[in-house]
């Protein structure tokens, strides 16, 4: 069955570090998320991706972060300079040929920040 | 903002029924989704339904929505050992067309045996 993958599993940084998280969404979806989940709090919404432009984001989302889709097939969030409360679980997601298509999630990544 | 409330926690017996309890505030709700989270894991599609049902069945997942309360549940019944996991009711944001998900905080499921 086809599977969202995600890559790290986990990725310790410094604070002020860059971060990529890469995402390898379902073949032939067209719509991908990222969410994050802070230890103990809710998963949230970060940004939504379609058509290779950003669709939604989140007041998370800030300049410091960005996201790409840079060969077809993989999908990266990007964090310019960490901070430590961008410690959290990061999940992708991805979804079919529409944004009311379910969504299926990836593993997570696991970012701490010293 | 939109919100999607749950009870933290919820704990029964090896083959009892569960059923866990979640609140959404968003009127323009597409479909409503329930997700599984088991330690250290990432979020598994359990079941979902759509805004105009009531009800929707699948195996031991029984999904009841109540859209004039904007109360949906989860009931699974008899429970085993491997349900034990934190489970997730999400809201496809209506109001938005990108596919955005409100999650709730997550109901831990503890079976004891």
């Amino acid at each position: 069955e086809p599977e969202v993958t995600q890559t790290p599993s986990h990725q310790v940084t410094q604070m002020g570090q860059e971060v990529i998280l890469r995402c390898v969404p379902i073949s032939n979806h067209l719509y991908f998320y990222w969410y994050r989940q802070i230890l103990g709090q809710k998963v949230e919404f970060l940004v939504s991706f379609y058509n290779n432009e950003i669709s939604e984001k989140s007041e998370i989302f800030d300049d410091q972060f960005s996201v790409e889709r840079p060969d077809g097939s993989n999908f990266t969030l990007k964090i310019r300079s960490t901070k430590l409360e961008d410690s959290a679980m990061y999940f992708c997601a991805s979804s079919g040929f529409t944004s009311t298509d379910t969504q299926y999630f990836g593993p997570g990544t696991r970012l701490t920040v010293l | 903002g939109e919100d999607v409330e749950q009870s933290l926690f919820l704990s029964v017996r090896e083959g009892d029924s569960s059923v866990i309890n979640c609140t959404y505030t968003d009127s323009s709700s597409t479909y409503l989704y329930w997700y599984k989270q088991e330690p250290g894991a990432g979020l598994q599609l359990l079941t979902y339904i759509f805004s105009n049902m009531d009800m929707k069945q699948d195996q031991r997942l029984t999904v009841l929505l109540n859209k004039k309360d904007k109360h949906l549940s989860l009931r699974i019944a008899d429970t085993q050992t491997g349900d034990s996991a934190i489970y997730f009711c999400a809201d496809a944001y209506g109001s938005s067309n990108t596919g955005k998900l409100i999650f709730g905080q997550g109901t831990t499921l503890q079976v004891k045996p």
